[in-house]
This record gives structure tokens, sequence and C-alpha cells, in this order.
């Protein structure tokens, strides 16, 4: 099983909300991250959980608060986010063994009114 | 630090007939390879991968990609496309060794299958 679950599927929120995306996988996995993927471009990176630790933030505004409760789990936190962060914000998360190679969930498209 | 160039944009291409999706990288150390699909609306499937070896690499849906080490090309092929794998393709490369994070991808080409 190769699945990556996120929720919501899709949010609304003012810029004065805090409201927060959700990410779980089951595969027993030890690295997990979050990217912003704005439409018709790639994915960039935002942050990596490595054993529920954070090991990267690519120079994320505060607004983007990162959580991981868990091995399993991974959150978002959002709040006072700006129309400019509109976006589908994609999870993924990787074994941290071999390749390496990242599974990625079916996102959250974010619009920011 | 490394990159990736998709050379195409957009590729059309009639249904049943070949395609190629051409990709290049640039990287002073040595790379595993990703080919990702991703179908509108939705997040990165993982179509294939190499990692070493022997470098015709076959993956998911019936496509495949020949890494070609003294060219730094990975390219991306189907010998007969269909309707549903109108999709945009990602490469990406990582750095080998101990569990690199960082996935640099090229800016993605758009496949559009046309009946």
């Amino acid at each position: 099983d190769t699945e990556v679950t996120q929720t919501p599927k899709h949010l609304v929120m003012g810029m004065t909300n805090k409201k927060s995306l959700k990410c779980e996988q089951h595969m027993g996995h030890r690295a997990m991250y979050w990217y912003k993927q704005k439409a018709k471009k790639p994915p960039e990176l935002m942050f990596v959980y490595s054993y529920e630790k954070l090991s990267i933030n690519e120079s994320v505004p505060s607004r983007f608060s990162p959580e991981c409760p868990n091995s399993s789990l991974l959150n978002l936190h959002l709040h006072a986010l700006q129309p400019e962060d509109s976006a589908l914000y994609l999870c993924a998360s990787s074994s941290r063994q071999g390749a390496n190679e990242q599974y990625f969930g079916p996102g959250t498209r974010l619009t920011v009114t | 630090a490394q990159s990736v160039t998709q050379l195409d944009s957009q590729v059309p291409v009639f249904e049943e007939a070949p395609v190629e999706l051409r990709c290049n990288y640039s990287s002073s150390v040595s790379v595993y390879l990703f080919w990702y699909v991703q179908y509108p609306n939705q997040g990165l499937q993982l179509l294939l991968k190499y990692l070493s070896g022997s470098t015709l690499v076959k993956g998911i849906n019936g496509f495949e990609a020949e890494f070609n080490k003294s060219q730094t090309s990975f390219h991306l092929r189907k010998p007969s496309v269909h309707i549903s794998d109108t999709a945009e393709y990602f490469c990406a490369v990582s750095e080998s060794g101990a569990g690199s994070y960082q996935l640099t991808f090229g800016k993605g080409t758009k496949l559009s299958v046309i009946p």
C-alpha cells in the first residue's frame, strides 16, 4: 500500500481564519514533506520532517506552521494567510532508505479570500 | 546542486501513437532519477525510478525510461498512448547516497492525447 491521505480535499478560508491541513500515511515511512504547488508549476518544497523532527524549512513564512504529532501524521496549521497563498498543498512521505522515493497524497486545494 | 530540464512544455500526440517526453539533468554527483505523473486536480504518482543497474527502466501504465549517463538524459517513452494518459509529467532528480530529502523537479510536460 503506497497511500498517503490528505484532508480536507478543498478549503476556502478568509485572511483572518485559522485552519489546519492534515496528512496521514501508514507505510511506516519516517520522512514526511509539505509542498506548495501553483497552477502549471512543479511542486515547491516547504518543510521536511525526519523521524518526527523538523529537518528542513525552506524559508516559509510563519503564517504556515507545521506539526508532526507522530510518525504517521503531519499537520500544516494556517493563520492570517494572503490570497497569493492559494494553491494546491501536497503532502508526501518516504522511507529514508534506498532511493528515498517520495509518495504523494492527492492534495488540498486551498483558496484564500 | 542539480537541475532538471524538460525540453518540451507541451506534447500533443494522437491516440495509439508512440510518445517520448524528454528530460535532461545536471549534477556534480551521482543521482537517482524519477518520473511522476499528475492527472488534473490530483497529486503526483510515481511512474518509475532509476537507481542503478539496467539503464532501461519499466514503470506503471506501460511507460518506460532509459537512463543515458553520457548524455545526462532520462527520457520517458510509451509505444502506444491512450486518452487516459493525458496529464502533466514531471521528471525529478535527487542526490544518491544516504537518503537525500531534496527532489529537484523539471518544469513539467503537458501530454495531450488527441482522439
